[in-house]
């Protein structure tokens, strides 16, 4: 079976950019959740979905927003980059949510 | 505010010695689940608890779930260089939300 992917793994924007980033979950997961990784706040949990519907949301600014697609893909976006978003994305797919996760490689995002 | 905190942060062992790491939330948990990150990969699965005061082994690793399921514990026993990375706890707070513990980071010298 596939691992989760995510696409792409580094990205380099400048500052009032946005960036798209993707996630693919292992097949058959439906249950999609995003995380923000720095080395000072740690694994900060971002959003979850579930049949293309967001089921929950963490502490960040609307700036952060996501959506699902029917096939489980998942999308997030970030608008008007700051210096402060720079992290590693990461998503996790699970069959349902409350089971194990499985997490993709990440995606690195630098803005500079 | 919803804290899952860790302690210790930083972990440097022997090989061959005991490790352990300790995770406090501020509320009840509905499960928690515990993970390992090696250096520049992602977090992988370890291992889910659900009952209050349940205990979980996996060959070396030892979980444990508090009475009152607001803290946890992972122990390590004779600790091997391939045990090297951060272990994070992760709770269930509420519905469709896992905060993630801050962390430890186990180094094992040789």
């Amino acid at each position: 079976k596939a691992g989760v992917t995510q696409t792409p793994r580094y990205l380099i924007k400048t500052r009032g950019q946005q960036v798209t980033l993707s996630c693919s979950p292992i097949s058959g997961h439906r249950s999609v959740s995003w995380y923000q990784q720095t080395p000072g706040q740690g694994l900060q949990f971002l959003f979850e979905y579930f049949s293309e519907t967001q089921r929950n949301k963490g502490n960040f600014p609307g700036r952060f927003s996501g959506r699902q697609f029917s096939n489980s893909r998942s999308e997030m976006n970030v608008s008007t980059l700051e210096l402060g978003d720079s992290a590693l994305y990461l998503c996790a797919s699970s069959l349902a949510f409350g089971s194990e996760q499985y997490f993709g490689p990440g995606t690195r995002l630098t803005v500079t | 505010g919803q804290q899952v905190m860790q302690i210790p942060q930083y972990q440097h062992v022997q090989e061959g010695e005991d490790f352990t790491t300790y995770c406090n939330s501020s509320t009840t948990l509905s499960n928690i689940q515990w993970y390992k990150q090696r250096p520049g990969g992602h977090p992988v699965f370890l291992i889910q608890l659900v009952k209050s005061g349940e205990v979980k082994k996996q060959k070396r690793l030892t979980f444990q779930f508090g009475e009152a399921k607001k803290n946890s514990s992972l122990h390590i026993t004779a600790t091997q260089t391939t045990d090297v990375g951060t272990y994070f706890c992760a709770g269930l707070w509420g519905t469709y939300k896992y905060i993630f513990g801050t962390g430890t980071r186990l180094k094992v010298l040789a």
